[in-house]
């Protein structure tokens, strides 16, 4: 099926230890993003990157990493997590209109729920 | 940055009920995006309406850009049509291809 697919589902880490949570789209969408989700709090965007080998910051990216290596892939990296890592991650893709102006499809995948102990 | 802010923050309805969910933004936009997140968490894209109106089925949106609000209208609510409805906008001008969104609006729906 098309679309954006996330791993893990499901993690607990311990405090310090380290991760990667996966995110793959497999409809040639330029653009990959990753945010969390916190109770009542909406979306926050963590990363994003707008093709590949090319990331950004967002609005929240301290203690996280991210790299852009193929157009399918846009892994984030926690290194030394942290309870205040705590949350829901989603990814996320969309692509660029033929003016090059606008972006559409915004598709987003199942997510992952991180609890840091 | 642009701010969004949603109205209602909770919503309760019986099935059947029609309801009207709003988006104020504090700065002209040229990309408005609503979305439903299902109580298992996942994320639907509805619609894309910078300006205008569409509709799709039961639900339609109207964005009035010159007075930087966006309403979502659910009509005939279903117990399905449960979850969190969210805003979300690129500032016109934007330098980079993100959405920003406001904190959403929990609908439940009754039997």
């Amino acid at each position: 099926n098309a679309g954006v697919t996330q791993t893990p589902k499901f993690r607990i880490l311990k405090i310090g230890q380290s991760m990667t949570l996966q995110c793959a789209q497999d409809m040639n969408h330029n653009y990959m993003y990753w945010y969390r989700q916190d109770p009542g709090m909406g979306l926050k965007l963590i990363y994003y990157s707008v093709g590949a080998g090319i990331t950004d910051k967002g609005e929240v990216p301290n203690g996280y990493n991210v790299s852009r290596s193929t157009t399918e892939d846009f892994p984030l990296r926690l290194e030394l997590a942290a309870p205040s890592q705590t949350s829901v991650y989603f990814c996320a893709s969309s692509y660029l209109s033929g003016t090059g102006d606008q972006f559409y499809g915004y598709t987003f995948g199942s997510g992952t729920r991180l609890t840091v102990v | 940055g642009i701010q969004v802010e949603q109205s209602p923050p909770d919503l309760i309805l019986q099935e059947g009920a029609n309801s009207t969910l709003r988006c104020n933004f504090s700065d002209s936009v040229n990309n408005l995006q609503w979305f439903h997140q299902n109580p298992w968490g996942q994320l639907i894209n509805l619609f894309y309406i910078p300006s205008g109106t569409k509709q799709n089925g039961r639900l339609s949106a109207t964005t009035v850009a010159t007075e930087r609000y966006s309403l979502l209208y659910i009509s005939s609510s279903q117990t399905t049509d449960s979850g969190v409805y969210f805003c979300a906008v690129r500032a016109r001008g934007g330098s980079n291809y993100k959405l920003t969104f406001g904190k959403g609006t929990l609908l439940t729906v009754n039997p």
